[in-house]
């Protein structure tokens, strides 16, 4: 049972424009969620995260925007760069989890185009 | 910031041999750390929860007399793939869980990964 979801399995994007990475979930306990880069043959690298206490969290080119009534996040990229090509992962946790255990979405590929 | 270093980083085998990854925290001390497994164009699934000094957690549906995991000490954790085949090709990556940094932004961190090729 899948309870963290990305429905969209690729993006194209123009340089300079904006990418925008959905992500839902089912489990009304999850109160932690993060977004992860994956390149090929790497393991992830963690780009930003934000509690449920939160509906906003901003770190330089990335947002990450929550809406907890409707069980979705976004993480938005502005600009996007060549760079940013990559496969973008969302994942959610419990705090109450003490061992910290991810679920992960199936994964957004990015392209951005010159 | 912390590191996590997994080895092999790329292993091809013949079917049946057994393959031992090792996942190592180089800068910190892991009570716990994770082993996933992601087939190709799909998400990382958690197969199992390794605790130091203790037995691992595993997933439904993980076979764990196939999926052998030790976690000796606060910075190493190995998963040994027994009798391998080629339905056990895949990419395992593996995590560590620092304590010190839960309730921070990143509560894992992780290694690069073993591409596993069984022919």
């Amino acid at each position: 049972d899948q309870q963290v979801k990305q429905n969209s399995p690729s993006l194209s994007v123009q340089e300079g424009r904006i990418s925008i990475l959905n992500c839902d979930y089912t489990n009304s306990m999850f109160d932690y969620f993060l977004w992860y880069k994956k390149y090929p043959a790497e393991g992830p690298t963690f780009l930003i995260s934000i509690s449920s206490i939160k509906d906003k969290n901003e770190d330089g080119r990335f947002t990450v925007f929550l809406n907890k009534s409707a069980k979705h996040l976004s993480l938005h990229i502005v600009p996007s760069q060549p760079g940013d090509s990559a496969v973008y992962f969302c994942a959610a946790s419990y705090s109450t989890d003490s061992w910290g255990k991810l679920q992960f979405g199936a994964g957004t590929q990015v392209v951005v185009t010159p | 910031g912390a590191v996590v270093s997994q080895h092999p980083s790329r292993v091809i085998c013949k079917s049946g041999t057994s393959v031992k990854i090792e996942c190592r925290s180089l800068d910190f001390q892991a009570t716990t750390m994770f082993w996933y497994r992601q087939f190709p164009k799909q998400s990382l699934m958690l197969m199992a929860t390794s605790n130091e000094g203790s037995k691992a957690t595993y997933e439904q549906g993980v076979e764990k007399d196939k999926f052998l995991i030790n976690h000796a000490s606060l910075t190493l954790s190995t998963l040994t793939v027994t009798s391998a085949h080629p339905e056990d090709s895949s990419f395992y990556i593996c995590s560590a869980f620092q304590p010190s940094n839960f309730g921070s932004n990143q509560p894992q961190h992780f290694g690069d990964g073993t591409r596993l090729s069984i022919l």
